[in-house]
């Protein structure tokens, strides 16, 4: 089964306010996690990606976090905006190896 | 900046029938993966290509084949298909093989009737 996996496949958030979306790994080999973001009838689109020598990265609007530990990632969208709403995917990959493993997303939809 | 393209953007084929699809990498990038995403699920790894060698496969079948031109764009080809073949078809390139970051194409929506 696949290693990279989602708490919750369907979030709704109130317009302006924070999202987090919830990932749990398996692989503890796994030393590279990327956010995609994927909008009905697109390709995914790469948000932020973070490295397992660090716990927590930040973007324009979005973070990410990594607790190695407990083997989880998270993505904090700050004040969420209407075009936020699409399907959320991590991936994860262990380096030496090529592939990209993704869990199977998380829906976010933003309420008016 | 042109992004990755992918060609053609919808097909239909019947069951044993063989496709071609096509996609060209961002400018510079030198990696092509292939990823297939069936409805409702994240994409699955096919494919990587670097300096058109095959670098990784995922676990698909030999119907399953590709190539890297040249000119480093890439062709996904699928031998006698079947129903379960239907599925977004993603294209992703990147600058290396190794953990550099990529970048999605639109993908090819093949129906398998």
């Amino acid at each position: 089964g696949e290693s990279v996996g989602l708490h919750l496949p369907t979030l709704s958030v109130q317009e302006g306010d924070n999202s987090i979306i919830n990932c749990a790994y398996s692989n503890s080999a796994s030393d590279y996690f990327i956010w995609y973001k994927q909008e009905s009838g697109k390709g995914p689109q790469f948000i932020i990606d973070i490295r397992s020598n660090m716990d927590k990265r930040q973007g324009q609007r979005v973070t990410v976090l990594l607790n190695k530990t407990v083997k989880h990632l998270s993505l904090q969208i700050a004040a969420t905006q209407p075009g936020d709403s699409a399907v959320y995917f991590c991936a994860e990959n262990v380096n030496r190896d090529d592939k990209i493993i993704f869990g199977k997303g998380t829906r976010l939809h933003i309420l008016p | 900046d042109a992004g990755v393209t992918q060609s053609p953007t919808h097909l239909i084929k019947t069951r044993g029938q063989h496709v071609t699809l096509r996609c060209s990498p961002i400018s510079g990038h030198k990696s092509v993966s292939w990823y297939q995403q069936v409805l409702g699920q994240g994409p699955q790894f096919i494919f990587q290509y670097y300096e058109k060698e095959e670098r990784g496969r995922g676990n698909f079948p030999d119907r399953f084949s590709a190539r890297q031109f040249p000119n480093y764009s890439s062709e996904l080809n699928v031998n006698a298909l079947l129903l379960g073949d239907s599925a977004l078809y993603l294209c992703a390139s990147s600058l290396g093989p190794n953990q550099e970051t990529q970048y999605f194409g639109p993908g090819t929506r093949l129906l398998v009737l």
